[in-house]
């Protein structure tokens, strides 16, 4: 069975960082790209960035509100996805989702997700 | 401002259909790049409802049904059920290497 499990979330003032986690389980965590999602309290979902498998280079893309600020990562052997959150602002405050990404770009599963405060 | 376009609110009554349409632009859609559809139920994560276009993963009823054509694509439930009531995303992928989503539509069952 496949499981994703955020961790990581809580009260954080703005303008410093957090580190949110996701453990994967049930799958070849390095054959499958990881995404990022959030959702604001009461709004949407929004996409805050994805990291491709290691077979397609490992790289990363980003929303353009978190660009230069976020940081992606994933560690195959412990299949585990990382989110680094640098500089947070209050807006950033949402609960955050982590999902297994398709090759057809779509997300197969999520995780419960974990909530980010970002307030002084 | 999402960039893929969907009402805010459809209804209906139990047993009725209803659609959910999803209006992107030339640099998703229209670009031939599939729609993809989740489900939120209140207080839960999303789940995937329709992939590719119109294709639905194990355990979903018949009942829902995607489509697409041009830079537009469409979810159609029919026999609406009490459980249906929840919150439904379209998505796609842009030329600009990113997910796009829809604001959501909030689908209440009469």
């Amino acid at each position: 069975e496949v499981q994703l499990v955020e961790s990581g979330g809580g009260l954080v003032q703005p303008g410093r960082s957090l580190r949110l986690s996701c453990t994967a389980s049930g799958f070849t965590f390095g054959d499958y790209a990881m995404s990022w999602f959030r959702q604001a309290p009461g709004k949407g979902l929004e996409w805050v960035g994805f990291i491709r498998s290691k077979a397609y280079g490992g790289t990363t893309e980003y929303a353009a509100s978190v660009k230069g600020r976020f940081t992606i990562s994933r560690d195959d052997s412990k299949s585990i996805a990382y989110l680094q959150m640098n500089s947070l602002k209050t807006e950033d405050t949402a609960v955050y989702y982590c999902t297994r990404v398709d090759g057809g770009w779509y997300s197969d599963y999520w995780g419960q997700g974990t909530l980010v405060t970002v307030s002084s | 401002q999402s960039v893929l376009t969907q009402p805010p609110s459809v209804s209906g009554a139990p047993g009725q259909r209803v659609t959910i349409s999803c209006t992107g632009s030339s640099s998703n859609i229209g670009a031939g790049y599939d729609v993809h559809w989740y489900q939120q139920l209140p207080g839960t994560a999303p789940k995937l409802l329709i992939y590719g276009n119109s294709n639905r993963p194990s355990g979903v009823p018949d009942r829902f049904s995607g489509s697409k054509s041009g830079t537009s694509a469409s979810l159609a439930i029919t026999g609406l059920q009490a459980e249906d009531e929840a919150d439904y995303y379209c998505q796609s992928y842009d030329s600009s290497l990113s997910l796009v989503f829809g604001g959501g539509t909030k689908l209440t069952v009469l």
